[in-house]
């Protein structure tokens, strides 16, 4: 799986969209970008994927650039239940479930 | 329904204790996996499932045994483990191996 690159920690006023981003300029063609994010001590809350296309659901947008060599999830406005680490996996659909978790970004959504 | 639950929420196990962890999901999920997590580190793959085989084990102590007896249940046996172990260890499941995974809240493990 293709590495990823988050900034360690970000804040974000209440109320404001949350821009994340995620560097992953060794992607293949194949390969699927997941975000996640885990509130403290749960487990990790699915949020959103996609492979090229701009993606949005009920929680969240994914922008991925032309080349796919990065993608910024969009909150569109934060709340303080946002506060979390958000993850950005590269994963191939064919790798047989393995998911490769980087560092992560926390963000800290401020009142 | 994406909810993956798992048993018990907390535990407290000494060096010699044998113990289980279980993971259950009722979404006609067909993969499996446990990850383990320790503080303010990402969660790490340990064993995957899928068609209750095993099919990836990421090169995990013998102490931790895996099983998944059908497809709505995981267990993780535990013995003799360390002190080190101690972490949340994290389930999760997706309709196939290549699927978004749903996890379930981990169990909050400590060996003494």
């Amino acid at each position: 799986d293709a590495k990823t690159t988050q900034p360690p920690s970000m804040d974000c006023a209440e109320g404001r969209a949350a821009n994340l981003p995620c560097n992953h300029s060794t992607i293949s063609g194949n390969e699927y970008v997941y975000w996640y994010r885990q509130i403290h001590s749960q487990g990790p809350q699915y949020i959103i994927h996609g492979l090229k296309n701009n993606e949005t659901n009920e929680m969240a947008s994914l922008i991925i650039t032309e080349d796919r060599k990065s993608s910024t999830l969009i909150l569109p406005h934060a709340t303080l239940r946002d506060t979390a680490v958000y993850y950005c996996i590269v994963r191939a659909y064919t790798n047989a479930g393995k998911s490769t978790f980087g560092d992560g970004t926390t963000l800290t959504v401020k009142p | 329904d994406t909810e993956v639950t798992q048993t018990p929420k907390h535990l407290v196990m000494g060096m010699t204790n044998k113990k289980s962890l279980k993971c259950e999901q009722h979404m006609g999920h067909r993969a499996m996996y446990w990850y383990k997590q320790k503080a303010k580190k990402p969660p790490e793959l340990m064993f995957v499932y899928s068609y209750e085989k095993l099919s990836i084990n990421e090169s995990v102590p013998s102490r931790f045994s895996p099983e998944c007896p059908n497809s709505s249940l995981l267990n993780l046996h535990l013995h003799a483990l360390q002190p080190e172990d101690s972490a949340l260890y994290l389930c999760a499941s997706s309709r196939g191996g290549s699927d978004t995974q749903y996890f379930g809240p981990g169990t909050r493990l400590t060996v003494l």
